[in-house]
C-alpha cells in the first residue's frame, strides 16, 4: 500500500548549524511531494514542493531533495535557526488527491 | 496565517453528543480537504471536495461522520454519537492546484 515515512523521528541540533531531515516513500505513483512545518497547536505550514520531473529545488533557506531511484526526499534546511524548532513532515500525492503523510521529524534548535 | 479558517478552534464535548465544526476555504480554491490529526501522527486523509461533489471518502470516516460543502464554499464536518476515540484535531485544507494549504485546526476532546 501507499506509505510515507521518516527515518530519524527527532533531530537536534545548534543554531546556525545546516539540517537535513530525510523522508522515504514507496509509492511510485506519486508525482508530487511537499514538506510542511508544524508548530504546536497550529496547522501544517508550506514550506516546499517538488515534481517528481524534478530532482532539486531551491527556495530561501531550504533545499529539498528528490531521489526517485530509491524513493527518498530530503529537506535541506540552512543555517537553521531557533524559530525552525517544529514538527516536520512530508507528504506525497498524485492528480490533485489526497496527501499521504509520514509520521513527522522533531527538530529541536538549540541557541 | 495561509487564509483557511476554521471553527471553532476547540471543542470539548461528552460521549454521545454531536459536534459540527466549519472550514472557510481560501476563496478562490475550489478543492477542498479534511483531516483528523492524533499526537505524534502526521494527519490522515478524511474527504475530498472539487467545488461542491465530495470526490473521496476515506474508510477511517465512519457512519457517523458527514461532510458537506453545500456551494462549493465553506464546508461542515459533522460528528454524531461521539466517542472518545475521536479525539483529535481536525484540519482543513483548500488548494487551487497541487499545493494544499491548511487552517489551524479545530482540536475536538471527548469525555
Amino acid at each position: 500500500g501507499e506509505s510515507v515515512g521518516l527515518h530519524l523521528p527527532t533531530l537536534s541540533v545548534q543554531e546556525g548549524d545546516n539540517s537535513i531531515i530525510n523522508c522515504a516513500y514507496s509509492n511510485s505513483a506519486s508525482d508530487y511531494f511537499i514538506w510542511y512545518k508544524q508548530e504546536s497547536g497550529k496547522g501544517p505550514q508550506f514550506i516546499i514542493d517538488i515534481r517528481s520531473n524534478m530532482d532539486k529545488r531551491q527556495g530561501q533557506r531550504v533545499t529539498v531533495l528528490l531521489n526517485k531511484t530509491v524513493k527518498h526526499l530530503s529537506l535541506q534546511i540552512a543555517a537553521t535557526q531557533p524559530g525552525d524548532s517544529a514538527v516536520y513532515f512530508c507528504a506525497e500525492t498524485s492528480s490533485y488527491g489526497k496527501l499521504t503523510f509520514g509520521q513527522g521529524t522533531i527538530l529541536t534548535v538549540h541557541p | 496565517d495561509t487564509g483557511v479558517s476554521q471553527d471553532p478552534r476547540h471543542k470539548i464535548t461528552k460521549r454521545g453528543q454531536n459536534v459540527t465544526f466549519r472550514c472557510d476555504p481560501i476563496s478562490e480554491h475550489n478543492r477542498l480537504y479534511w483531516y483528523r490529526q492524533t499526537l505524534g501522527q502526521g494527519p490522515e486523509f478524511l474527504t475530498y471536495f472539487q467545488n461542491e461533489a465530495q470526490l473521496e471518502k476515506s474508510r477511517l470516516l465512519s457512519d457517523r461522520f458527514s461532510a458537506e460543502r453545500p456551494k462549493g464554499s465553506f464546508s461542515t464536518l459533522e460528528i454524531q454519537r461521539t466517542e472518545q476515540g475521536d479525539s483529535a484535531m481536525y484540519l482543513c485544507a483548500s488548494s487551487m492546484q497541487e499545493t494544499q494549504y491548511f487552517g489551524p485546526g479545530t482540536r475536538l476532546l471527548v469525555l
